[in-house]
C-alpha cells in the first residue's frame, strides 16, 4: 500500500531564506507526483506536477525534483516571502490507476515565513 | 474562469438529517472527485467519477452517495448525517484525455454534524 510522508510537519523561517520541503513515498511505481498549496480555510492550488519520466519541474521561485528510485521528492522555494506561508501538500498517483489517476496524499508541511 | 464551484461553503446538520453537496466545473474535465479532509488523516477519496455516467467508490464511501448529473456536475449526498461525517469536503476535477493530469480543487464545504 502506497504511503506518502512529508517532513517536517511544520517549518518557520525568516523572510528571504531558501528552503526545502520533503516528500517520500513507499511504492516507487508512481505515475506522477504533484505539489499543492493550501491556504487556511481555502481549497488546494496545484503548484507543480512531475511525470514519472521527469526529474524536475520549475515554476517561478519553485522547483520540484523527483527521484523515483529512492522514493523522494523535494520542493525548493527560493527567496521565501511571507505570502508563501501556507500548507504544502504532496500527492502521488499510482501507475496502474487507470484513467482516473487517484491521488495518495501526504499530511503536508505547514510553512510560516516571518517578515 | 470559475474553475470548480462548490456549494454550500458552510453547513451545520443535526444527526440523521440529509443534505446534498453540489459541485460544478466549467473546464470540460472528464473526471471528478469528492474528498474529505480531517486533521491528522489528510485527504481521503470518498467517490470519483472517471467520466460522465460512471461513478466508483474511493477509500471512505460508507454513508455517502454520489450522482454525476452531467459532465459539469458531480453531487455528494449524505442520507443520514452522523457526527463522524464532520469534516471539510473538497470537490476536484481533472482531465487525462488531453495530456494534462493536474487537478483543480474547489474551495471546500465545511460541514458540522451535531
Amino acid at each position: 500500500k502506497q504511503e506518502v510522508t512529508q517532513i517536517p510537519a511544520a517549518l518557520s523561517v525568516p523572510e528571504g531564506e531558501n528552503l526545502v520541503l520533503n516528500c517520500s513515498f513507499t511504492d516507487s511505481a508512481i505515475y506522477n507526483l504533484q505539489w499543492f498549496r493550501q491556504d487556511p480555510g481555502k481549497g488546494l492550488t496545484s503548484l507543480l506536477l512531475i511525470q514519472s519520466s521527469q526529474r524536475e519541474q520549475t515554476s517561478g521561485r519553485l522547483n520540484a525534483s523527483l527521484d523515483k528510485s529512492s522514493g523522494r521528492s523535494t520542493l525548493y522555494i527560493a527567496a521565501s516571502q511571507p505570502g508563501d506561508s501556507a500548507t504544502y501538500l504532496c500527492a502521488v498517483s499510482h501507475s496502474n490507476a487507470g484513467n482516473n489517476r487517484k491521488l495518495i496524499w501526504g499530511l503536508g508541511t505547514s510553512l510560516a515565513v516571518n517578515p | 474562469n470559475a474553475g470548480v464551484t462548490q456549494t454550500p461553503k458552510f453547513q451545520v446538520l443535526k444527526t440523521g438529517q440529509s443534505m446534498t453537496l453540489q459541485c460544478a466545473q466549467d473546464m470540460n474535465h472528464n473526471s471528478m472527485y469528492w474528498y474529505r479532509q480531517d486533521p491528522g488523516m489528510g485527504l481521503r477519496l470518498i467517490y470519483y467519477s472517471a467520466s460522465e455516467g460512471t461513478t466508483d467508490k474511493g477509500e471512505v464511501p460508507n454513508g455517502y452517495n454520489v450522482s454525476r448529473l452531467n459532465k459539469r456536475e458531480f453531487s455528494l449526498r449524505l442520507e443520514s448525517a452522523a457526527p463522524s461525517q464532520t469534516s471539510v469536503y473538497f470537490c476536484a476535477s481533472s482531465d487525462v484525455s488531453q495530456g494534462f493530469y493536474g487537478y483543480t480543487f474547489g474551495s471546500g464545504t465545511r460541514l458540522t454534524v451535531v
